[in-house]
């Protein structure tokens, strides 16, 4: 079936590269997602790719996206405090289509 | 900016009642979504609805669920008999019609609490 599987937790110095990874089985996945989710707030869309890009880069984000593998991972430069929160990651067969969330990423930075 | 609202933010219930959540999408979206997150858990993708039919359910979403788009602004998520663990965050999304090889965004609100006791 379609599952997505990250990483439950990241730490990071400010001011390094943080790297999240991502695994989904559904080869028909169309769209992969990046979602921010801070303390006790809703689900902030960061960065989308199409399934037929390897990379796309947005400001301080780095999506890189190895379709043979299934493999997703986003960069984020220069990690600042403001990063802190759950990174998710999930997939769709289009962008109608109901997505699939991974767990979710807790990425906490340490001065 | 145009943003999917939902109330109440936080509903607490006792177990067995029924609770009807709200949401209002972008005005000019057609389609609408359920999607729940259980504390600590994983998003879960409850149910979608385009032309006043669901389109698609989960597993999750049996018969004690049900949505209703009552008039041109709101969509609403039923729970007819609450249970425990109906206990999560359920956040509403929508998106507008969908040109072929267009991508159209799926925007979040931002939830409301449910807590069955």
């Amino acid at each position: 079936g379609e599952d997505v599987e990250q990483s439950l937790f990241l730490s990071v110095r400010e001011g390094d590269s943080s790297v999240i990874n991502c695994t989904y089985t559904d080869s028909s996945s169309t769209y992969l997602y990046w979602y921010k989710q801070e303390p006790g707030a809703g689900l902030q869309l960061l960065t989308y790719i199409f399934s037929n890009m390897d990379m796309k880069q947005d400001q301080r984000l780095t999506v890189l996206l190895n379709k043979k593998d299934k493999h997703l991972s986003l960069r984020i430069a220069d990690t600042q405090t403001g990063d802190s929160a759950i990174y998710f990651c999930a997939d769709a067969y289009s962008s109608a289509s109901k997505i699939i969330f991974g767990s979710g990423t807790r990425l906490s930075i340490r001065p | 900016e145009p943003e999917v609202t939902q109330t109440p933010s936080h509903q607490v219930t006792q177990m067995g009642q029924e609770v009807i959540l709200r949401c209002v999408p972008i005005s000019n979206h057609l389609y609408f979504y359920w999607y729940r997150q259980i504390l600590g858990q994983k998003v879960e993708f409850l149910v979608s609805f385009y032309n006043n039919e669901i389109s698609e359910k989960s597993e999750i979403f049996d018969d004690q669920f049900s949505v209703e788009r009552p008039d041109g602004s709101n969509f609403t998520l039923k729970i007819r008999s609450t249970k425990l663990e109906d206990s999560a965050m359920y956040f509403c999304a929508s998106s507008a019609p969908s040109i072929a090889g267009d991508y159209n965004e799926q925007f979040f609100g931002p939830g409301t609490r449910l807590t069955v006791l």
